[in-house]
């Protein structure tokens, strides 16, 4: 019974590298999220996916970029990090794109330096 | 602009000592108001969803309550177990997506 699972739990970056946060979930939901987690600001939603084959930004695009890769993944990707992408960042999913209950995965944190 | 604010920030308490965490919110059209809770290095865990003024749901030693203009997450009796920070979250307004509070850290101890 695994629901949202993430990954790498943890990640250091140097400033100008790659990566891609990997997300699958196993409840045949058909929304999916990107938050990341920042002392003081909440969550904030950096980009969903309402169902597979579309994307679309939230709050704070700038800097990511998404694939819904199927019904069951959701992957981040930082194409240049920047020491501002410093966070926590959380996958989540729902039965559809309206509310009801998003699951939370465990969070990836990421530290650029 | 759609908005959630939670205070306190940081709540402690005696083990038993009851207490109640605030969520004041403003948003057009609002389509549900969630708490989480969330433990350090996790996730949050969902808890309640209300949908309309004057609703209420209990599970274990917390109930949520909702009016038109805020909610209040009540607890009794807490237990060190119930330390965590907790969410709250509403659904509606411009974006029809999820706009979290900051949470309040709950610190219970025995």
């Amino acid at each position: 019974n695994a629901g949202v699972t993430q990954t790498p739990k943890f990640q250091v970056l140097k400033t100008g590298q790659s990566m891609t946060l990997q997300c699958a979930q196993d409840m045949n939901h058909n929304s999916m999220y990107w938050y990341r987690q920042d002392p003081g600001m909440g969550l904030r939603l950096i980009y969903y996916s309402a169902s597979e084959g579309t994307t679309d930004k939230g709050e704070v695009p700038n800097g990511y970029n998404v694939s819904r890769l199927n019904k069951r993944e959701f992957s981040l990707r930082l194409e240049s990090a920047a020491p501002s992408q410093t966070s926590v960042y959380f996958c989540a999913s729902s039965a559809t794109d309206k509310n009801y209950g998003y699951t939370f995965g465990s969070g990836t944190r990421l530290t650029v330096v | 602009e759609d908005q959630v604010t939670q205070s306190p920030e940081a709540l402690r308490l005696q083990e038993g000592e009851s207490s109640s965490l605030n969520c004041s919110y403003t948003v057009s059209g609002l389509r549900g108001l969630f708490w989480y809770r969330q433990d350090p290095g996790k996730g949050p865990e969902f808890l309640f969803t209300l949908y309309s003024a004057g609703e209420e749901k209990e599970k274990e030693r917390l109930k949520a309550t909702l009016t038109k203009k805020e909610s209040f997450l009540h607890i009794t009796a807490p237990k060190p177990e119930d330390s965590a920070t907790y969410l709250c979250a509403v659904y509606g307004g411009a974006t029809n997506k999820l706009i979290f509070g900051t949470g309040t850290l709950l610190a219970v101890q025995p």
